[in-house]
């Protein structure tokens, strides 16, 4: 019963370090996504991937790679940390059932902070 | 402009009092749907309740239920019977379904609900 998982719960990071935050799923769900939440703020839309092979860019997509390899995983890769991506970070994953209701499943979320 | 506006940073209500958390949304899509999601303190995204555009009764789950008015572009969140578990940060949200977002979710910043004993 385990649905969307994140690793790792907690992260530090120094300015500069890069990192992979992991997302897996065990649904079998086609679309995944990655949204970052600030303080004051709802979540914002980093990058998503609508199947294995396909991602494209949401909202705030600098300072992001991703990669969908496979239906299960969607890592998301920060390059060059900056303090600007101190947020907490969400996997969610889902799928569009007949009547087009598409309902996201969220992961446990990352809290990551940048020094 | 903001696709979709929750008026309400805090609100407090009494144990079992209904409370109604304020939404409206802005689309030119025909097609859509709105989510409500709660948020508790330990920071999960849990989904509550789903209304489409093209839905003829206002949906209803439980204790919660969606005043939909789409005229008005609104869709209210109700929670009837208000419990000390329901205290949570409260978000609502849109997919536009023909748009080029590839029906990805657009949040508001939230509503914190206290239920107070």
């Amino acid at each position: 019963n385990a649905g969307v998982t994140q690793t790792p719960k907690f992260q530090v990071l120094k300015t500069g370090q890069s990192m992979t935050l992991q997302c897996a799923q065990d649904m079998n769900h086609e679309y995944m996504s990655w949204y970052r939440q600030d303080p004051g703020m709802g979540l914002r839309l980093i990058h998503y991937s609508v199947g294995a092979g396909i991602t494209d860019q949401g909202e705030v997509p600098n300072g992001y790679n991703v990669s969908r390899s496979t239906t299960e995983d969607f890592p998301l890769r920060l390059l060059s940390a900056a303090p600007s991506q101190t947020s907490v970070y969400f996997c969610a994953s889902s799928y569009s059932n007949r009547a087009g209701m598409n309902i996201q499943y969220f992961g446990a979320g990352t809290r990551l902070s940048v020094l | 402009a903001q696709k979709i506006t929750q008026t309400q940073p805090g609100m407090f209500v009494q144990e079992k009092e209904a409370v109604t958390l304020d939404c409206t949304y802005d689309t030119s899509d025909p097609s859509y749907g709105l989510f409500w999601y709660k948020q508790p303190s330990s920071g999960e995204m849990i989904f509550l309740i789903y209304q489409g555009s093209y839905d003829q009764q206002n949906a209803t789950e439980g204790r919660y239920s969606l005043n939909f008015q789409k005229a008005r572009k609104s869709a209210n969140l109700v929670i009837s019977a208000s419990q000390l578990g329901d205290s949570a940060m409260y978000f609502c949200a849109m997919r536009e379904l023909d748009s080029g977002s590839a029906r990805q979710l657009t949040f508001g910043s939230g509503t914190q609900l206290t239920v107070l004993p």
